[in-house]
């Protein structure tokens, strides 16, 4: 079992639709969590960090955590083509380094 | 404000060859971390460095190894290359010896080994 899951995609949505994208962990102990978000060819950018229970809106994306479940989701609202990237789930498990999952790669249709 | 650059952005070796890539972090972070991604793959941890110092270690092997400088920029080298090296390695900035998670990347030194 992978440390950090998500579905690879690629998702599909059509312009204005709400994206919703799922992480799971396997640590129980991990206190941080992140979303980051990498166009084709490019390096990762972070978009949200989310460090309690419950949601954390920002913008147009909104994270969701459930620590009981170890459970991570990101939605964006009013999504755009330019969000059409390949969004990473990050966790901080206690360690000098970020635990990635594989990435799920979002596509929105004009 | 300037950001995590990263040289050379792609270069080719091949197997056995020896490969330094070079790291500047961002203005005022003194910690470094280094990245290995492989083609459709999320980051992998290598290491992480805080004021010259490791403090940090992914599960690679002894033939990965770096160092920090007192400017905070850092180098990765990788000896013995083996075709799986292959992939982008990713330098990462951030502030203080805690890792937050909130990590500044640079654009990647994209490795082929042949």
């Amino acid at each position: 079992q992978k440390e950090v899951e998500q579905n690879s995609g690629p998702l599909s949505v059509p312009e204005g639709a709400i994206a919703s994208l799922n992480c799971t962990y396997s640590d129980r102990v991990s206190q941080s969590f992140f979303w980051y978000r990498q166009y084709s060819g490019k390096s990762p950018e972070l978009i949200m960090s989310i460090y309690s229970n419950g949601d954390k809106e920002d913008g147009r994306f909104t994270a969701q955590l459930n620590k009981a479940s170890q459970y991570v989701s990101l939605l964006i609202r009013d999504s755009q083509p330019s969000d059409s990237a390949t969004y990473l789930c990050a966790v901080n498990m206690g360690r000098r380094a970020l635990t990635f999952g594989s990435g799920t790669r979002l596509q929105v249709q004009p | 404000e300037t950001g995590v650059t990263q040289s050379p952005t792609h270069l080719i070796k091949t197997r056995g060859q020896q490969v330094t890539l070079r790291c500047s972090s961002q203005s005022g972070h003194n910690t470094v971390s280094w990245y290995q991604q492989a083609l459709g793959q999320g980051p992998q941890f290598i290491f992480q460095y805080y004021r010259e110092e490791e403090n940090g270690r992914g599960n690679f092997p002894p033939r990965f190894s770096g160092l920090q400088f007192p400017n905070y920029s850092s180098e990765l080298n990788v000896n013995a290359l083996e075709l799986d090296d292959s992939a982008l390695y990713l330098c990462a900035s951030s502030g203080g010896q805690v890792n937050t998670g909130e990590l500044f990347f640079g654009e990647g030194s994209r490795l082929t080994v042949l």
